[in-house]
Formats: structure tokens, sequence, C-alpha cells
């Protein structure tokens, strides 16, 4: 079993939708949260950085982890096709820890 | 621009050439990290310094692959002897200590051994 997993998708979904993206991990260890959204072709960029269980919203964002169940979820509000990227999980066990990434989720907005 | 920079952008060589890449990370960060993408994978973990000292390295990093960070500023990561399993984009990132995992990442140096 990896310690991280998360679908790659393709997910598509219409413009204006609320976006849902999840992961598992395995090693509850984990306490650092991260997403990243990569464009293609680019390097990963930082969206959302969460430490332990609980919510974080930025905009139109929102970030859920519960450690209990070892998921992690990204919310994208009012989605525009400017969102249509692949989405990173990221995590590690301490602020010196290497991080491990998920797959990623590849999402399309459709307009 | 005070971002994550890398050079080259695009990187075409023959098998069993040798090739490097230059990583400047964000200027006040001292630490900097070496990950390893391909398609439809996410980045996986090859090595990070602290300053100029080596303080992980992944046993991803096979003894071809070498990386420097000899003045705590720039890193440089040496690929000896290609092999087309090795080609990836390979993305430097950086961090301040006190952020730790909080790191930012550059737009990636891609690989293509034929």
């Amino acid at each position: 079993q990896k310690e991280v997993e998360q679908d790659p998708g393709p997910l598509s979904v219409p413009e204006g939708a609320i976006v849902s993206l999840n992961c598992t991990y395995s090693n509850s260890a984990f306490q650092y949260f991260m997403w990243y959204r990569q464009y293609s072709r680019k390097g990963p960029e930082l969206l959302m950085y969460t430490y332990s269980s609980g919510n974080k919203e930025d905009g139109r964002f929102t970030a859920q982890v519960d450690k209990s169940s070892k998921y992690i979820s990204l919310f994208i509000r009012d989605s525009q096709p400017s969102d249509s990227a692949t989405y990173l999980c990221a995590m590690s066990g301490g602020r010196d820890d290497k991080i491990i990434f998920g797959k990623g989720t590849r999402l399309h907005i459709l307009p | 621009d005070t971002g994550v920079s890398q050079d080259p952008r695009h990187k075409i060589t023959k098998r069993g050439q040798n090739v490097t890449f230059r990583c400047d990370p964000i200027s006040e960060h001292n630490r900097l990290y070496w990950y390893r993408q391909t398609l439809g994978q996410g980045p996986e973990f090859l090595t990070y310094f602290q300053n100029e000292a080596q303080l992980e390295k992944s046993r991803l990093l096979s003894d071809r692959f070498s990386a420097e960070r000899p003045k705590g500023s720039f890193s440089t990561l040496e690929i000896q002897r290609t092999e087309q399993g090795d080609s990836a984009m390979y993305l430097c990132a950086s961090s301040e200590v006190v952020s730790g995992n909080t790191i930012y990442f550059g737009e990636g140096s891609w690989l293509t051994v034929v």
C-alpha cells in the first residue's frame, strides 16, 4: 500500500460547480498537509497548508483534514475554467521531514 | 522575479551522456530540495540540503546521480551515463528552516534521453 493514495481522474465538472478532491494516507505520523496545483509542464504551486485536523479556508478553496480517518479533502467553490489543472496532495510527519506527494488528480472545468 | 529558478528548462541528450541541471533558490531560503516527476505521477523526493550540507538522499538517487550546493546558494544535479529511464522532469524547491515543509517549486527541468 502506498503511503498516499489519490485518484488520478480525470475529473470533469461544469463551470460554477463545487469540486471535491481527496486523498487517503496510511502513515498516522503525518501532521502537515498541503495541496498543490500544477498546470501542464509547469512546477507545482502551493495552494493550501494545514496542520493536524480541521478546516482551512482561503477564498474559493477549503482544505479539510480528518486524521481519525486518514483522509484529506480540497473543495473548490464556483469553479472556473482556469482551475483546470492537476491537484497534488502532499504531507509530512514533521517540519523537517521530507514531503510525500500523491499522484495528482487531473481536473477539467467545462465552460 | 524572486522565485526558484531552474536551468535549462529542457534538455535532450543521448543515452550515455552526462547532464547537469542548476537551481537557484529563493534568496532567503536555506533549504533546497530536488524532486523527480514522471508523467502521471507526483513528485518523488531525491535529496535535500540545508545550507551546503546534504542532509538526506533517497535510495532513488543511484550512484550515477550527484547533487551539490557548494556555497549554500545555488545547487547542481548531475546525472552521469544517462539512461532512458532517467527521462523525467527534475524539480527544485526551496524553503526557510522556520517554515520547514512549506516548499516552493521552480518550473522544472525536462530531461529526455534518446
